[in-house]
């Protein structure tokens, strides 16, 4: 089974902290993703990469930043925390192969206070 | 106008109904289109794909495509509470996905 694991189901947060979401798969799956959920606005996505080193921008980048350094592990960082990044955020692979379905983690919850 | 646009909800169907969901996508350079389940609290898991006009059956579930028309649906067969969840409609270009707001479907017993 493909497994996407999210390293905090739960996260309390100030505001102006630096926040760091780790993601790891273990399925040597060449895409990852970075999405936030909110109600009302659906799935969202942030950041992107293709390959180890590499990033895209997604929809919604802006207050955010991305970091890929293993194939197998994509983190997101929230460079200055506020109350409007508190959401659910998911974190998805797929593989390079084009229109493959992307399997998602758990999800951490931030709440940003 | 969103690029993926699914039929407002809440839907409620009684137990062994059948459910229909739909989604219009605007990318006419869309390959490929996934059906999405989301319990509550929980993350998305892929329950259909297609790629190709037409029909695609998996047991109670068939994925219906009309790239012409920019639509695709999901019809639920046989609906039992267990279906009751959120329904994501993902519409792939180039191996980056777009979400609808999703359709939240109850099934009452």
């Amino acid at each position: 089974d493909v497994k996407v694991t999210q390293s905090s189901r739960y996260l309390v947060k100030r505001t102006g902290e630096k926040v760091f979401l780790e993601c790891v798969q273990d399925m040597d799956h060449e895409n990852m993703f970075w999405y936030r959920q909110d109600p009302g606005l659906g799935l969202r996505l942030i950041y992107f990469s293709y390959d180890v080193k590499m990033k895209e921008k997604g929809d919604i980048p802006e207050g955010y930043s991305v970091s890929r350094e293993k194939k197998e592990r994509f983190s997101l960082i929230l460079e200055s925390a506020s109350t409007n990044q508190t959401s659910m955020y998911l974190c998805a692979s797929s593989r390079l192969i084009l229109n493959t379905e992307a399997f998602f983690g758990q999800g951490t919850r931030l709440t940003v206070v | 106008q969103k690029e993926v646009e699914q039929n407002s909800g809440p839907l409620s169907v009684p137990e062994g109904a059948i459910a229909s969901l739909n989604c219009t996508y605007s990318d006419r350079g869309s390959q490929s289109f996934f059906w999405y389940r989301q319990y509550s609290g929980k993350s998305p898991e892929l329950i259909m794909f297609i790629y190709s006009n037409g029909d695609k059956e998996d047991g109670r579930f068939t994925a219906q495509l009309n790239k012409a028309s920019q639509y695709v649906s999901l019809l639920i067969r046989d609906s039992q509470p267990s279906d009751s969840a959120t329904y994501l409609c993902a519409v792939n270009n180039a191996g980056k996905s777009t979400f609808g707001d999703g359709t939240t479907l109850t099934v009452k017993p």
